[in-house]
């Protein structure tokens, strides 16, 4: 099992372009993720999809989008980036047997200009 | 509104001592409260998940008690691979979310 993996990695873009983080788990989870941490500050709800075919609102969800796009696969679309939007976004999923825990992706590490 | 705090932000103890952090919360509904480790560059890995006052767990070199309003963690015989930031986040609120803390940043001194 790969787990939860995220793409890209790294990615630098100039204010006002679009890009879409995408993520994908293998562990038949319902419940999905978007996370953003920043210098000092714990992870911030960006959005959840508590099922394949719902998302909602997190803490922080304003300038993002978010597809559900099937049970495995769950993106943040960024339509205008803000150099604000600058952070580490990290994708999590959980199941219904696993207590809660959230098992956690490595990370896109975006930079906005 | 919801918060979970830390203390201390900090540690650098030396190897093989104990490390002792904790974490302090305040939400409008408790669930449960867990412990994730997160290694520079890399996503939080869960430790443990504790259900009620009084509760403790221990997992290898890892004690957990979780008290009222808060959790104190314990790391014996700390090893530099233990260096890592530590999470506390409650699974409660409004909407039923992981609420996390800020962390404390564990740094062991060979």
């Amino acid at each position: 099992n790969a787990g939860v993996t995220q793409t890209p990695k790294f990615q630098v873009l100039k204010t006002g372009q679009s890009m879409t983080l995408q993520c994908a788990q293998d562990m038949n989870h319902n419940s999905m993720y978007w996370y953003r941490q920043d210098p000092g500050m714990g992870l911030r709800l960006i959005y959840y999809s508590a099922s394949e075919g719902t998302t909602d609102k997190g803490e922080v969800p304003n300038g993002y989008n978010v597809s559900r796009l099937n049970k495995r696969e769950f993106s943040l679309r960024l339509e205008s980036a803000a150099p604000s939007q600058t952070s580490v976004y990290f994708c999590a999923s959980n199941g219904r047997w696993t207590g809660n825990e959230q098992f956690f992706g490595p990370g896109t590490r975006l930079t906005v200009l | 509104e919801n918060q979970v705090e830390h203390s201390p932000h900090f540690l650098g103890p030396q190897q093989g001592d104990v490390a002792s952090m904790s974490c302090t919360y305040s939400v409008s509904r408790f669930n449960n409260l867990q412990w994730y480790r997160q290694n520079t560059g890399m996503g939080p890995k869960h430790l443990l998940s504790m259900y009620s006052a009084g509760y403790e767990k221990q997992k290898g070199r890892l004690n957990a008690t979780l008290l009222k309003n808060g959790s104190s963690l314990y790391i014996t015989a700390v090893q530099p691979e233990d260096s890592a930031t530590y999470f506390c986040a409650v699974y409660g609120g409004a909407t039923n979310k992981l609420i996390f803390g800020t962390g404390t940043l564990l740094a062991v001194q060979p």
